[in-house]
């Protein structure tokens, strides 16, 4: 099975602060994604990796940095937090023959 | 713009009855298609891939495309109350599994015991 695993489910922060969502995957893929979800909004991707050290930007990049030093593990960060960044967060990973996304267990994070 | 739409519901039915969900997608070049169920406060799980023109059972789930149509649709049989969550539709943009999926907005389900 695939394991996608965020190291925050609940964060609390402060307008202005740097913050870092953690996410590793042990399968070994290629691809890797950031998406936020909001009500009324749907999924929508931010960032996504094909390799290390390679990103690419998503539909709503702005306001948001990604870090892929591993294979594993990819990392979203919001360099100076703002309240319309309160938000679930969600990391996945993709099976390259089938296209199938997996999802990590999400990062839910409020701006205050 | 790339869309993907879904009736958000909700759509209310007895436990034990048949579910039907529909989506419809804009792009033609698109080749995979995926239902995910979400749990409220949980993320997506992937229920159900298909890639090519008809049914695709598993379980009590049947996933049904009609690429001539643009049309996916889910069907949950002997619904149950724990089938009560958000189903998202997603497609590929394009032809290509590099997981860069476009998603609908989801449909809520409410199953009544």
């Amino acid at each position: 099975d695939v394991k996608v695993t965020q190291s925050s489910r609940y964060l609390v922060k402060r307008t202005g602060e740097k913050v870092f969502l953690e996410c590793v995957q042990d399968m070994d893929h290629e691809n890797m994604f950031w998406y936020r979800q909001d009500p009324g909004l749907g999924l929508r991707l931010i960032y996504f990796s094909y390799d290390v050290k390679m990103k690419e930007k998503g539909d709503i990049p702005e306001g948001y940095s990604v870090s892929r030093e591993k294979k594993e593990r990819f990392s979203l960060i919001l360099e100076s937090a703002s309240t319309n960044q309160t938000s679930m967060y969600l990391c996945a990973t993709v099976t390259r023959n089938t296209g199938e996304l997996f999802f990590g267990e999400g990062s839910r994070l409020t701006v205050l | 713009q790339k869309e993907v739409e879904q009736n958000s519901g909700p759509l209310s039915v007895p436990e034990g009855a048949i579910a039907s969900l529909n989506c419809t997608y804009s792009d033609r070049g698109s080749q995979s298609f995926f239902w995910y169920r979400q749990y409220s406060g949980k993320s997506p799980e992937l229920i159900m891939s298909i890639y090519s023109n008809g049914d695709k059972e598993d379980g009590r789930f049947t996933a049904q495309l009609n690429k001539a149509s643009q049309y996916v649709s889910l069907l949950i049989r002997d619904s149950q109350p724990s089938d009560s969550a958000t189903y998202l539709c997603a497609v590929t943009g394009g032809s290509s599994n590099t997981g860069k999926l476009i998603f609908g907005q989801g449909t809520t389900l409410q199953v009544k015991p």
